[in-house]
């Protein structure tokens, strides 16, 4: 079946510095979704990429497909406090969601 | 517009009970997806309804069941608990089938003694 993997599972930076985590399946995906969950809280929303090559950004958040439909990440540009949380990938086959197990990020102040 | 809303918010069984979670959709959300998230496991797949079908299942056993009704209003069985099946249950909506942007609700903590 299809999997997901996503690298790292930790990531500990300095308030400020930059943090990136990547998304690789097994299959071609349809599309590729971010979700953010907070410590306590359930996963929200981020944003969905659909187009080979696809680049979004949000704000210091900037978030890539690959060429190939089967890659993707998340970069965020001088991370705050704000950013702390557990970050998944879910890529879209037919019908199913998987989820990648997600990178912790915590920020030192 | 109200959220995704699951209830109840904790749970703590015994080994061997059976326990039934339920979920409502957000108003409109004919889709109900639900997950099991652990420590070690991240979110993984339990099934997927849209429109009263179960339209996808992941790899669990046949102990975890589950049904959406003509309200979208979904629920989540687990018969025979193990000691394993604790964990955080998360259902989630989409406006239609599954691989559409998910609108979780806050889990269900189940805890197995």
């Amino acid at each position: 079946g299809q999997q997901v993997m996503q690298i790292p599972q930790y990531q500990h930076v300095q308030e400020g510095e930059d943090f990136t985590t990547y998304c690789n399946s097994s299959t071609t995906l349809s599309n590729i979704q971010w979700y953010k969950q907070r410590p306590g809280g359930h996963p929200v929303f981020l944003i969905q990429l659909v187009k080979s090559g696809e680049v979004k950004k949000q704000k210091r958040l900037t978030f890539q497909f690959g060429e190939a439909k089967k890659n993707s990440s998340l970069h965020i540009t001088a991370t705050q406090t704000t950013d702390v949380g557990t970050y998944f990938c879910g890529g879209a086959g037919s019908y199913q969601l998987t989820f990648g197990k997600g990178t912790k990020l915590s920020v030192i102040p | 517009k109200a959220g995704v809303t699951q209830t109840p918010r904790y749970l703590i069984k015994t080994r061997g009970q059976q326990v039934t979670l339920s979920c409502s959709p957000i108003s409109g959300h004919r889709s109900v997806s639900w997950y099991q998230q652990t420590p070690g496991q991240g979110l993984q797949f339990l099934f997927e309804y849209f429109s009263e079908t179960q339209r996808n299942k992941g790899n669990f056993p046949g102990r975890f069941s589950g049904r959406q009704f003509s309200n979208s209003r979904s629920e989540m069985n687990v018969s025979t608990l193990e000691l394993g099946d604790s964990a955080l249950y998360l259902c989630a909506s989409s406006l239609s089938q599954l691989a559409e942007k998910l609108f979780f609700g806050s889990g269900t903590q189940l805890s197995v003694l």
